[in-house]
């Protein structure tokens, strides 16, 4: 199957600085990504859409200025987020689709990014 | 809008016991519907899928959904689990034609006791 990466996979900082998640699609062009968070013991919560080139759609409740997400290439699209605080503690999970799953929604998911600020 | 329901949040089981985990769904037109699997502190993994045909999947590593239109549902099976299964299992549900997104949900922790 389709193969996605996520890097770093933990990271520690201070409140106040900004950390950015990468996420890449190894083998195939994904021309879509999600950003997913998760709480502990808890589901995936969509935080928003990117398409290749445009600008990223984000669900309700979730801050663009805070989170901010950047796709410029079909191969990799990245997630910052600004001025953290503790509450943005969490596990970050990115996923892709590519031109396969257009239709049928499938996504391939990234190993997960667990942000932890003091 | 879409919504799924996974009825039980843990599902303890003994080892070689069958398990069933719930899925129901809500959605005003048609669905492809998939189940994930994530280990511990890990990205999920895709499970099985129904897109169209055959309602019954079966995954490679013997378990199977069943798409069930009438009931609304998408319940994951295995006759014998192994210890290895113990695992968060997600539903996921995502609106058919165009660029939507897969709405997920809560999880069953599946937990395969000796």
């Amino acid at each position: 199957g389709a193969v996605v990466s996520q890097h770093p996979s933990r990271v520690i900082c201070k409140s106040g600085t900004s950390v950015k998640i990468e996420c890449r699609s190894l083998d195939f062009q994904a021309t879509t990504m999600f950003w997913y968070r998760q709480f502990p013991k808890q589901s995936l919560m969509l935080m928003a859409t990117s398409n290749e080139g445009s600008k990223a759609t984000y669900e309700q409740g979730v801050e663009k200025d805070k989170f901010l997400i950047n796709h410029a290439s079909l191969t990799l699209s990245t997630l910052t987020v600004t001025s953290a605080h503790p509450e943005d503690s969490s596990f970050y999970i990115c996923s892709a689709r590519g031109l396969a799953g257009l239709n049928t929604g499938e996504l391939f998911f990234g190993e997960g990014s667990r942000l932890t600020v003091l | 809008a879409q919504s799924v329901t996974q009825l039980d949040s843990q599902v303890p089981v003994f080892e070689e016991a069958p398990v069933e985990l719930r899925c129901n769904y809500s959605s005003s037109v048609s669905v492809y519907l998939f189940w994930y699997v994530q280990y511990p502190n890990q990205g999920l993994q895709l499970l099985l899928k129904y897109l169209s045909g055959s309602t019954l999947v079966e995954s490679i590593n013997g378990f199977e959904a069943e798409f069930n239109k009438s009931q609304t549902s998408f319940h994951l099976r295995k006759p014998s689990v192994h210890i290895s299964d113990t695992a968060e299992y997600f539903c996921a549900v995502s609106e058919s034609g165009g660029y939507n997104k897969l709405i997920f949900g809560a999880g069953t922790r599946l937990a395969v006791h000796p």
